[in-house]
């Protein structure tokens, strides 16, 4: 299996309501980030969280990382139908000297009027 | 406006006919990088570049290449394509080859037929 693994693999909801996604890895990391794809585009950076931090915050968004069970949570509040999109998280590994991203496969979420 | 632009944007080829897909960044930064986007099997990296003239492997580099002779520029190149190449192709961009977000070009659509 792959080093970011999402769940759920596909998400649908009332606009409104909160969604959240998870990410599970398996090695070491230096930093974990979550992007944002609309529908065949360019991913949107949305937020990266550090190994030593557990949260993060940024407008609607809230992100949790948990390095003991190597971990991390995408929570989006109060969401919108601009949020239905593909969202992944991707793992920054320390590889011959720089860094490397490892993407996971991807949360599809639908947000429903 | 700070972007990262590939061309072409769609592209239908046929078996071994040689190839170049674009990529500039308008950012100045150090680091670019290649990947492919396949159903079912999420984002996986390609090459590399940390800056000019420093290029490495990533985790699906047969059948391409690259090169990096200025700051803005990473060209991936075909030189004898296959359908097993038929994908969805993003270049990214980050100022640093540590521990930064990644800014993603609007990706090419390539078929090979």
């Amino acid at each position: 299996s792959q080093q970011g693994e999402e769940d759920p693999q596909a998400l649908s909801i009332q606009e409104g309501e909160n969604a959240t996604m998870n990410c599970s890895y398996k090695t070491s990391i230096n930093n974990l980030q979550w992007y944002r794809q609309n529908s065949g585009r360019g991913l949107v950076h949305l937020i990266l969280i550090r190994s030593n931090e557990r949260e993060k915050h940024s407008g609607r968004l809230r992100v949790t990382l948990d390095t003991s069970k190597k971990s991390s949570s995408l929570l989006i509040t109060a969401s919108r139908a601009a949020d239905t999109a593909s969202y992944f998280c991707a793992t920054g590994l320390e590889f011959q000297g720089a860094q490397k991203l490892v993407f996971g496969q991807g949360t599809r979420l639908t947000i429903n009027p | 406006e700070a972007q990262v632009t590939q061309n072409p944007r769609y592209l239908i080829t046929v078996t071994g006919k040689k190839l170049t897909v674009t990529c500039s960044q308008n950012m100045n930064h150090e680091y670019m990088s290649w990947y492919r986007q396949d159903p079912g099997l999420g984002l996986r990296q390609i090459y590399y570049s940390m800056n000019v003239e420093v290029t490495d492997k990533g985790d699906v580099p047969e059948g391409y290449k690259v090169s990096r002779k200025e700051k803005r520029n990473f060209p991936l190149i075909l030189e004898s394509p296959s359908p097993n190449q038929t994908s969805l192709y993003f270049c990214a961009s980050s100022p640093w080859f540590r521990a930064y977000e990644q800014y993603f070009g609007p990706g090419t659509r390539l078929t090979v037929t």
